[in-house]
């Protein structure tokens, strides 16, 4: 079964720092893999996909699969960055999305 | 609408009292998914329909929750006899499995909030 793990619930950094939000998955396959996010009183939506190897809002997400990860990370963290984010996945075969749970990350002052 | 569209968007319930939850998702999308996200909370899935049926409900916490789904388009999540712990948003989803999978996208709804008191 497909699984994606988020381990940290919450992650506070200063503005500015570097930000890594974890994601690993499970799945003997090759995944397809996404990043959410959802800001304050705002919906869900897609942040970037792998296959997109995109830099949006300076987010960049490397898979790899040897350690079966697709972490999240902006190399200087700014303010309007707090909000939700959720990884997950979908296989050819299940063609559903699988998320994790959700990191808040806080960038505070 | 162009959005998957929920409906109330808010709710408040006596405890012991059952409630039904609906999603309007868009048009075309065979894909739908119900989950939840208690107070400062993540996601919690509750259940995933590929059509009118539902291959995965292991997210459903009791068997005081149901859903169905109909036409291929409109869902109702239910719950009975509602308790306090069930206070949360309920969140659906919809999506058009692609031929290309990393095309998938899923579009959520803006939520229900369920408080029962």
């Amino acid at each position: 079964a497909q699984r994606v793990t988020q381990p940290e619930k919450l992650l506070s950094v200063f503005k500015g720092a570097p930000v890594e939000l974890k994601c690993n998955y499970s799945y003997s396959g090759s995944p397809e893999l996404f990043w959410y996010v959802q800001y304050s009183r705002q919906r869900l939506q897609l942040l970037l996909r792998h296959i997109s190897r995109e830099s949006i809002k300076g987010f960049t997400a490397d898979l790899n699969k040897g350690e079966t990860s697709f972490h999240l990370k902006k190399p200087f963290a700014q303010e309007e960055d707090s909000a939700m984010y959720y990884c997950a996945l979908v296989t050819g075969t299940a063609s559903k999305l699988t998320f994790g749970t959700g990191t808040r990350l806080q960038v505070t002052l | 609408g162009a959005g998957v569209s929920q409906s109330p968007s808010n709710k408040v319930t006596e405890k012991g009292k059952d409630v039904e939850l609906r999603c309007d998702p868009i048009s075309g999308h065979t894909a739908l998914y119900w989950y939840r996200q208690r107070l400062g909370q993540g996601l919690e899935f509750l259940i995933y329909f590929q059509g009118n049926s539902a291959p995965d409900k292991s997210g459903l916490p009791s068997d005081r929750f149901s859903a169905e789904r109909t036409g291929e388009s409109v869902s109702t999540l239910t719950i009975q006899r509602t308790q306090q712990e069930d206070s949360a948003v309920y969140l659906c989803a919809s999506s058009s499995p692609m031929d290309r999978v990393w095309d998938t996208e899923a579009f959520f709804g803006q939520g229900t909030r369920l408080t029962v008191v």
